[in-house]
């Protein structure tokens, strides 16, 4: 049962960067998913969530109109789709199943890491 | 949104009661029913802890309890132990159909 996110990295202030999360051993198509991140020793921000058809989804003011969430239940991931980024935006990660107001599984975190 | 206020560190001895709390406003924490707990250990992905204020998921020990007034939300660890320390964030659903965490409250078992 995980939750597998991939595609973090160092880019430069500006760029862009894609990030998926892929979901095993656990129903995924059903749940809403979020996305949070943790800047080095500070602590977790939520920035956005996604519905489990895809046809919902909201975002934190400080993302907002950079950020995007998709998703495929066919291949059982979420993606986070960043632009503009910025110093500010580098943090850990993570994407996780929500339940109940909550998250019940999270993914081990990827690393993005903007350059000025 | 501006991040729920939780007390930075509490502390205590074993076997002792610590409580942490979570104080939001009547757009997060005061209009629903939606408060999350989670405990994160360093370099480790945070964990639900208690979910809907006061429901334990299953394995987590009972020695963790949850409370609600008004605005404000309360962990409590009961019977604290070692393995207990660890940094706590708690998270509120808002009117606005997004979520908002904690500051973070960091417990130290002396």
């Amino acid at each position: 049962v995980q939750l597998v996110e991939s595609g973090g990295g160092l880019v430069q202030s500006g760029g862009s960067l894609r990030l998926s999360c892929a979901a095993s051993g656990l129903t995924f198509s059903g749940y809403w998913m979020h996305w949070v991140r943790q800047a080095p020793g500070k602590g977790l921000v939520w920035i956005s969530q996604i519905s489990p058809n895809g046809d919902r989804s909201t975002y934190a003011d400080s993302v907002r109109g950079r950020i995007t969430v998709s998703r495929d239940n066919a291949k059982n991931t979420v993606y986070l789709q960043m632009n503009s980024l910025s110093a500010e935006d580098s943090a850990v990660y993570y994407c996780a199943r929500g339940y109940q107001w909550g998250c019940d599984y999270w993914g081990q975190g990827t690393l993005v890491t903007v350059s000025s | 949104q501006s991040a729920l206020s939780q007390p930075p560190s509490v502390s205590g001895s074993p076997g002792q009661t610590v409580t942490i709390s979570c104080t939001g406003t009547s757009s997060d924490i005061g209009s629903y029913n939606s408060v999350s707990w989670y405990q994160q250990s360093p370099g480790t992905a945070p964990k639900l802890m208690l979910h809907e204020f006061s429901i334990r998921p299953s394995g987590v020990p009972d020695r963790f309890s949850g409370s609600k007034s008004g605005n404000t939300a309360s962990l409590t660890i009961s019977g604290l132990q070692a393995e207990d320390e660890a940094d706590y964030y708690c998270s509120s659903h808002t009117t606005t159909s997004t979520y908002v965490f904690g500051t973070g409250t960091k417990v130290t078992v002396l």
